[in-house]
């Protein structure tokens, strides 16, 4: 069972639509929860980052952590085609130094 | 911009030949990771670096992969005698001491022919 696992998509939605964007992982250890974006052969730009559990905000963007499930959430509000990229899940435990990455999912937002 | 530089952005090399990989972190960042990306994959951790030291080398492959960030200079991955199979995406990323914020460079694509 791999750590942390995200489905690959790809995910197609209408312009205006609100995305979800999920993932679960194994290691209760997992404190650090990262959301990153990368387009097309392009580095991961960092979009979102939370500590332990809660929500976070910014923008059309919102990071849900639910550590009793195991379970981490983007939401994109009003998407754009600009927003369509593969956004990876990231996430580390303390004290360990490696960040653990999902697949990635394939986003296409069409107009 | 003080982002991460990576360098080469792309590199070709024939089987058997050498290639070097080079990472200049954020300034004020003194610890770096470098991860492999194959295409529709995501990202591999290969070593977690500190200046002048090797924090963690757990996702490097044992044998013609090694990586050095010296006191002065960039971080250098380096593969010895390069497979069809070592053809990826390379990326490094670097943080600060007291964060946990890991800001990705644009990434070296390499080839082997």
């Amino acid at each position: 069972q791999k750590e942390v696992e995200q489905d690959p998509g790809p995910l197609s939605v209408p312009e205006g639509a609100i995305v979800s964007l999920n993932c679960t992982y194994s290691n209760s250890a997992f404190q650090y929860f990262m959301w990153y974006r990368q387009y097309s052969r392009k580095g991961p730009e960092l979009l979102m980052y939370t500590y332990s559990s809660g929500n976070k905000e910014d923008g059309r963007f919102t990071a849900q952590v639910d550590k009793s499930s195991k379970y981490i959430s983007l939401f994109i509000r009003d998407s754009q085609p600009s927003d369509s990229a593969t956004y990876l899940c990231a996430m580390k435990s303390p004290g360990a130094q490696k960040l653990v990455f999902g697949q990635g999912t394939r986003l296409t937002i069409n107009p | 911009n003080a982002g991460v530089m990576q360098n080469p952005r792309h590199l070709v090399r024939r089987r058997g030949q050498e290639a070097r990989l080079r990472c200049s972190p954020m300034k004020g960042h003194s610890h770096v990771y470098w991860y492999r990306q194959l295409p529709e994959e995501g990202l591999k951790f290969m070593v977690y670096l500190q200046k002048e030291n090797i924090i963690d080398e757990s996702g490097m492959p044992k044998e013609r992969f090694s990586a050095e960030f010296p006191k002065e200079g960039p971080s250098i991955l380096r593969i010895q005698q390069v497979v069809r199979g070592d053809s990826a995406a390379y990326f490094c990323a670097s943080i600060s001491d007291a964060s946990t914020e890991a800001f990705f460079g644009q990434g070296t694509r390499l080839t082997v022919v």
